[in-house]
């Protein structure tokens, strides 16, 4: 059984262009969260999509945005990139669940130059 | 708002020996959800642990052992006779779920553990 899984693994783009990220959730997960994970910091949540709506979103500008599939998968834009977004962004999936837990991905190292 | 705090930024053992990995954090809520993840240096978090609210017993998995206290509002990770597959960064997480469904996670900054021979 396949987890997460995200591509591509690593991307370099030129400050001002747009990236998009894939996600494939686990099997039998329905909700997908993004985060965001600078070198040397721990993981910074992005927002997470139930039912292909946005359903939380943390602190981050509108420059960042997602959808979701209705198989569930899930794609992250972010607009106008700035040096700083370079980062880390993993993707995680759980069944819509208190407390479940959740399975993520090996992430998307973004290299903006 | 909701705060994890992990004060030990980076811990250097040498195999066999013990070592705990220290957790505090901040709630409001009465009914949140606490984990352990590790990150290799692959980048994947692998989940380790949960513990909810209601349940402050202690618990033990093989090498691991973990001492949650409300009262301190701490939630330690230990690790017994520590090996070199043991280095990667440990993150202690906390998630409120108020409304029952899956939350955001709240991540402390992360402990770097080496485990030399």
């Amino acid at each position: 059984d396949a987890g997460v899984t995200q591509s591509p693994t690593h991307l370099i783009k030129t400050r001002g262009q747009q990236v998009t990220l894939r996600c494939s959730p686990k099997s039998g997960h329905d909700t997908v969260s993004w985060y965001q994970q600078a070198l040397g910091q721990g993981p910074q949540f992005i927002f997470q999509y139930y039912e292909e709506e946005e359903r939380q979103r943390g602190n981050f500008p509108d420059r960042f945005s997602g959808h979701q599939f209705p198989n569930y998968s899930s794609e992250l834009n972010v607009n106008a990139l700035l040096l700083g977004d370079s980062a880390l962004y993993l993707c995680a999936s759980s069944p819509d669940r208190e407390g479940y837990g959740y399975t993520f991905g090996s992430g998307t190292r973004l290299t903006v130059v | 708002a909701q705060k994890v705090t992990q004060a030990q930024t980076e811990i250097s053992v040498v195999e066999k020996e013990d070592v705990t990995l220290d957790c505090v954090y901040e709630t409001r809520d009465t009914t949140y959800y606490l984990f352990w993840y590790k990150q290799p240096p692959s980048g994947e978090l692998v989940f380790l642990i949960r513990r909810n609210s209601f349940d402050e017993q202690n618990e033990i998995s093989g090498r691991y052992s973990w001492n949650f206290q409300k009262s301190t509002s701490s939630f330690n990770f230990t690790i017994t006779a520590s090996q070199v597959v043991d280095s990667a960064v440990y993150f202690c997480a906390l998630s409120e779920d108020p409304t029952g469904t899956a939350s955001k996670l709240t991540f402390g900054t992360g402990t770097r553990l080496q485990v030399t021979l």
